[in-house]
């Protein structure tokens, strides 16, 4: 059964940093393009970054350029995503998917807040 | 970026069909592959994949969904709607980057 878990949510202020991390299991994951999706409080879904199989290959929406990193511990099966200069606008639920569109499998999510 | 458009709400009555609308401002296939993919969501849960290119269905999806279309106007359709299926549906499009959302239609029952 594949499994995504994130982790790292929380509240932060503006300005600061925060690393989510999704933990997978049930699948290759060396083989799977990985992505970060988010969803703002009572809003639609928004695709963040995706990275390759083997993580050479990165893509990211304009407004989380520069300030956002995704990366992958193959070994670990492990996805991440470095946040910096986070604003109030990011304040989301962060979800772990698998592919690059369509994404077939979701993790729970995790909620990121940022907010003086 | 592509804008998909999703009537908010759809109310139904359990056992009748459901047809959810997704128009793109521009066409999402590319010769006869349609970049096009719907979700579902309950509250409080994850999205869950149910249809891939436009009319493929996912992994243990029940064979009720199914979806339809080509070009800027897609359709999925619930036939018929269960109690279980009261939710909100998502399309997507994959055709360019970066690949877009629509707002949703939240199913409701009559």
């Amino acid at each position: 059964e594949v499994q995504l878990v994130e982790s790292g949510g929380g509240l932060v202020q503006p300005g600061r940093s925060l690393k989510l991390s999704c933990a997978a299991s049930g699948f290759t994951f060396s083989n799977y393009y990985m992505a970060w999706v988010r969803q703002a409080p009572t809003k639609g879904l928004e695709w963040v970054a995706y990275i390759s199989t083997g993580g050479g290959s990165t893509y990211y929406r304009d407004s989380v350029k520069g300030r956002f990193t995704i990366s992958r511990d193959n070994a670990k099966s492990t996805l991440y995503l470095q946040m910096d200069s986070l604003r109030s606008e990011d304040t989301a639920t962060y979800y772990c998917t698998t592919g690059s569109a369509p994404f077939d499998y979701w993790g729970q999510g995790v909620m990121v807040t940022v907010s003086s | 970026d592509i804008v998909l458009t999703q009537s908010p709400v759809l109310a139904v009555s359990l056992g009748q069909r459901a047809t959810i609308s997704c128009r793109a401002s521009q066409s999402v296939s590319i010769s006869s592959i349609n970049l096009m993919h719907w979700y579902q969501q309950k509250p409080g849960q994850q999205p869950k994949l149910l249809i891939y290119r436009a009319s493929n269905l996912a992994s243990g999806i029940p064979a009720r969904f199914s979806g339809s279309g080509s070009g800027t106007d897609f359709t999925l359709t619930i036939d018929p709607v269960q109690a279980d299926d009261i939710a909100a549906y998502y399309c997507q499009q994959s055709r360019e980057s970066p690949n877009t959302f629509g707002a949703g239609t939240k199913l409701e029952l009559k």
